[in-house]
């Protein structure tokens, strides 16, 4: 199984990009990369995820690096709602998500 | 269309007692997941249900249990309550459960039900 990981924590300025990292150096071809973020004690939230190809949604944009062995998760203008834990998961077959530690991001006035 | 409906919302029990919580997934899911969040363990997986079969359990002990009904809906029984149990518990379904890694579909994840064990 590929273990992810990410820097605890990061800060971004309301309004400007925030790019979040995540090193996925074991991960094999056919294992995809979700993201998930948790605003404090609320459940988990979807924001995206990705094989190979860089995606985009309503959310964020996914680029995957070629070798997929790290990704970045970024959030074109970041807002203060967008103050959580971010987690980068490779998930087991069975829909087993093993969250690591996340990111920490703080969006700052 | 509604979300994953945890309840209850917040818990508190006794050590020794036994609690059962409850999951209901999207509608048209047929995979519920469960996890235990604590501070110091963070998010971890418990067991996942599809289809009224368990398929995959993570490193708990035998005190954490579950199951699925025919409609999908999911329970989850922690018997013997310790100090260490208290977390929030969070239920996730999935549209169709990932057989194999290739099979992906996004987990959504419910409120929780927060259990304080006194």
């Amino acid at each position: 199984d590929a273990k992810t990981t990410q820097p605890p924590s990061m800060d971004c300025a309301e309004g400007r990009a925030a790019n979040l990292p995540c090193n996925h150096s074991t991960i094999s071809g056919n294992e995809y990369v979700y993201w998930y973020r948790q605003i404090h004690s609320q459940g988990p939230q979807y924001i995206i995820h990705g094989l190979k190809n860089n995606e985009t949604n309503e959310m964020a944009s996914l680029i995957i690096t070629e070798d997929r062995k790290s990704s970045t998760l970024i959030l074109p203008h970041a807002t203060l709602r967008d103050t959580a834990v971010y987690y980068c998961i490779v998930p087991l077959p069975g829909n087993q998500f093993y969250f690591g530690t996340g990111t920490s991001l703080t969006v700052i006035p | 269309k509604a979300g994953v409906t945890q309840t209850p919302r917040y818990l508190i029990k006794t050590r020794g007692q036994q609690v059962t919580l409850s999951c209901s997934p999207i509608s048209g899911h047929r995979s519920v997941s469960w996890y235990q969040q604590t501070p110091g363990q963070g998010l971890q997986f418990l067991f996942e249900y599809f289809s009224e079969t368990q398929r995959n359990k993570g490193n708990f002990p035998g005190r954490f249990s579950g199951r699925q009904f025919s409609n999908s809906r999911s329970e989850m029984n922690v018997s013997t309550l310790e100090l260490g149990d208290s977390a929030l518990y969070l239920c996730a379904s999935s549209l169709i459960g990932q057989v194999t890694i290739e099979m992906n579909t996004e987990a959504f994840f419910g409120q929780g039900t927060r259990l304080t064990v006194v």
